[in-house]
């Protein structure tokens, strides 16, 4: 079964910019997660998305929102981009609820100059 | 928060058992230990999770203490590729709580 995928890998961005990143989970998989890694803050939680609404919020501003499709397949987007917003976005999927194993994509790895 | 405590680092010879502590004394009872590892600028890997009695999986052992305050996970032969960063995470089997990560313990797998 393939794993989780993330698209696009690597992505390079100026600052006032928005960007979307894209995610499909494992096969079979209803809900999707997105994190942010930073070597300040470590691996923090964004957003929790499953049956296309969301059902957890990480503590992060309004210029990261996220969608998911009936598919499964979900987009985070971040406008007005920041230096500070430079990090590995990484993508979990499960397969429905939270006694289920999250199993991470590769991640995108965002850099904004 | 991080409600676990690891070591910054660690070094093991290779072929040797690996062995990654965890603290979490103030675990509650419906709550489980998880482990992942992140190998350089991957995403983190599922290890293994448990409750209140060891597990074995086919990457490694988790062993816990009887009062659930500590953990430890067991790598029986370590090789070159186990070197990543290891999270030790507690979570409540319910609710929709995401994933905490501390900042775990870099294991380092020495020829």
């Amino acid at each position: 079964k393939a794993g989780v995928t993330q698209t696009p890998r690597y992505l390079i961005k100026t600052r006032g910019q928005q960007v979307t990143l894209s995610c499909s989970p494992i096969s079979g998989h209803r809900s999707v997660s997105w994190y942010q890694q930073t070597p300040g803050q470590g691996l923090q939680f964004l957003f929790e998305y499953f049956s296309e609404t969301q059902r957890n919020k990480g503590n992060f501003p309004g210029r990261f929102s996220g969608r998911q499709f009936s598919n499964s397949r979900s987009e985070m987007n971040v406008s007005t981009l920041e230096l500070g917003d430079s990090a590995l976005y990484l993508c979990a999927s499960r397969v429905a609820t939270s006694t289920d194993t999250q199993y991470f994509g590769p991640g995108t790895r965002l850099t904004v100059l | 928060d991080a409600k676990t405590t690891q070591p910054p680092s660690m070094d093991c010879a290779e072929g040797r058992a690996a062995n990654l502590p965890c603290n979490h004394s103030t675990i509650s009872g419906n709550e489980y230990v998880y482990w992942y590892r992140q190998i350089h600028s991957q995403g983190p890997q599922y290890i293994i999770h448990g409750l209140k009695n060891n597990e074995t999986n086919e990457m490694a052992s988790l062993i816990i203490t009887e009062d659930r305050k500590s953990s430890t996970l067991i790598l029986p032969h370590a090789t070159l590729r186990d070197t990543a960063v290891y999270y030790c995470i507690v979570r409540v089997h319910s609710g929709n709580t995401p994933l905490v990560f501390g900042k775990g313990t870099r294991l380092s797998v020495i020829a």
